[in-house]
């Protein structure tokens, strides 16, 4: 089976302006969980999609968005960026079951300007 | 809400020698599962080894196993006969059983370095 997926793998945006990231996730995986990963703050929860809905949301601010596709992709949306929004973002995969483990891409590194 | 602490930035072990990462957390709960997960300089996140919390015998993975203290809230990890391989950043995560505001979300200590050296 292939892995997890997130495009694009690096991006350089500048302030105000907006990005959107892909995650595809492994076959049969219905739940994409999103993470921001800094120096600062370390590995933090964004969301999770299961099914096209949210179920869960971290604390994040409204800026940050996101939604799955009947096929499972999920996409994360930051507006208005910010020079603190540089970071790490990693999509996790999982079945859906709050017992599963969950598998992570490869990440997407934004680098705001 | 749950908290995972990791006390050990960084750690070094020789090649072919054991080393234990420790890992603590805070919960209410008495059903959940924890991870440990590597992330070497590629970044991809990769999961080592988890365990149940309803389950007394500590999970193993080859040369990685976890002495998994319920009661202390405690949860190592060994890794024995150290590869180069080996180096990388280890996080340890926890993962609530409940639904609601627990859905598909880990919580991560702050990680450890593990350095390994020749």
């Amino acid at each position: 089976k292939a892995g997890v997926t997130q495009t694009p793998r690096y991006l350089i945006k500048t302030r105000g302006q907006q990005v959107t990231l892909s995650c595809s996730p492994i076959s049969g995986h219905r739940s994409v969980s999103w993470y921001q990963q800094t120096p600062g703050q370390g590995l933090q929860f964004l969301f999770e999609y299961f099914s096209e809905t949210q179920r869960n949301k971290g604390n994040f601010p409204g800026r940050f968005s996101g939604r799955q596709f009947s096929n499972s992709r999920s996409e994360m949306n930051v507006s208005t960026l910010e020079l603190g929004d540089s970071a790490l973002y990693l999509c996790a995969s999982s079945i859906g079951q709050s017992s599963d483990t969950q598998y992570f891409g490869p990440g997407t590194r934004l680098t705001v300007l | 809400a749950q908290t995972v602490t990791q006390s050990q930035p960084e750690m070094s072990v020789q090649e072919a020698e054991t080393v234990t990462l420790s890992c603590t957390y805070d919960t209410s709960e008495s059903d959940y599962y924890l991870f440990w997960y590597k992330q070497p300089p590629s970044r991809q996140m990769i999961l080592v080894i988890r365990q149940e919390a309803y389950k007394q015998q500590n999970a193993t993975e080859n040369r990685f196993s976890v002495n998994f203290q319920k009661a202390a809230k405690s949860f190592s990890l060994k890794i024995s006969d150290s590869q180069l391989g080996d180096a990388a950043m280890y996080f340890c995560a926890y993962r609530s059983f409940a639904g609601g505001t627990s859905y598909g979300k880990l919580t991560f200590g702050q990680g450890t370095i593990l350095t390994v050296h020749p």
